[in-house]
């Protein structure tokens, strides 16, 4: 098992550029979710997912938007990149009934 | 009000000793489970240990232990014969049944171990 898969690990944005970070896991889980951590801070929690086809807020999700089409896969979207985004994203699925399992992050600037 | 609540910004400790990292929560679920994650300076999530709400007994898994104190609402992570590879970020983290299975999490800690 591969687990919980992020791609790209590192990325440059301009301001105004959108981009898709992408989210796989195989372990067949039905939660999944998005965090940001900026420097020297917790993780906040952006958008989330219950199972396929099923969304919601979390506490920051302004500025961002997410997709589940399947269990496997949960993209999260940023349009019009801000300065304000630059941090790291960490996906992150669960069974409901146990821990989370973390991707390995993608460290986003936005210049 | 806040979900998770970690009071120790940074704290140091000897080598070989133990040493113990506060956590206290909030929640009116019944059903909750609390965990406890390491994050080093190269950055992943690593996961120590996890308690259920209705869990009898503390947790332990080899080197920590969790003190779980369901009246007080506090999960305290206790890192026994600390090792110089201890030193990293440590998050306290707890998640509701009924919010859609949502994970909170506490600011961390910042532990230090000192040769």
């Amino acid at each position: 098992n591969a687990g919980v898969t992020q791609t790209p690990k590192f990325r440059i944005l301009k301001i105004g550029q959108s981009m898709t970070l992408q989210c796989t896991q195989d372990m067949n889980h039905n939660y999944m979710y998005w965090y940001r951590q900026d420097p020297g801070m917790g993780l906040k929690l952006i958008y989330y997912s219950v199972g396929a086809g099923i969304t919601d807020k979390g506490e920051v999700p302004n500025g961002y938007n997410v997709s589940r089409s399947t269990t496997e896969d949960f993209p999260l979207r940023l349009e019009l990149a801000a300065p304000s985004q630059t941090s790291v994203y960490f996906c992150a699925s669960s069974s409901g009934q146990g821990r989370e399992f973390f991707g390995p992050g993608t460290r986003l600037t936005v210049l | 009000a806040q979900k998770i609540t970690q009071t120790q910004p940074g704290m140091f400790v000897q080598e070989k000793e133990a040493v113990t990292l506060d956590c206290t929560y909030d929640t009116s679920d019944p059903s909750y489970g609390l965990f406890w994650y390491k994050q080093p300076s190269s950055g992943e999530m690593i996961f120590l240990i996890y308690q259920g709400s209705y869990d009898q007994q503390n947790a332990t898994e080899g080197r920590y232990s969790l003190n779980f104190q369901k009246a007080r609402k506090s999960a305290n992570l206790v890192i026994s014969a600390s090792q110089l590879g201890d030193s990293a970020m440590y998050f306290c983290a707890m998640r509701e049944a009924n919010t859609g299975n949502q994970f909170y999490f506490g600011t961390g800690t910042s532990l230090t171990v000192i040769p």
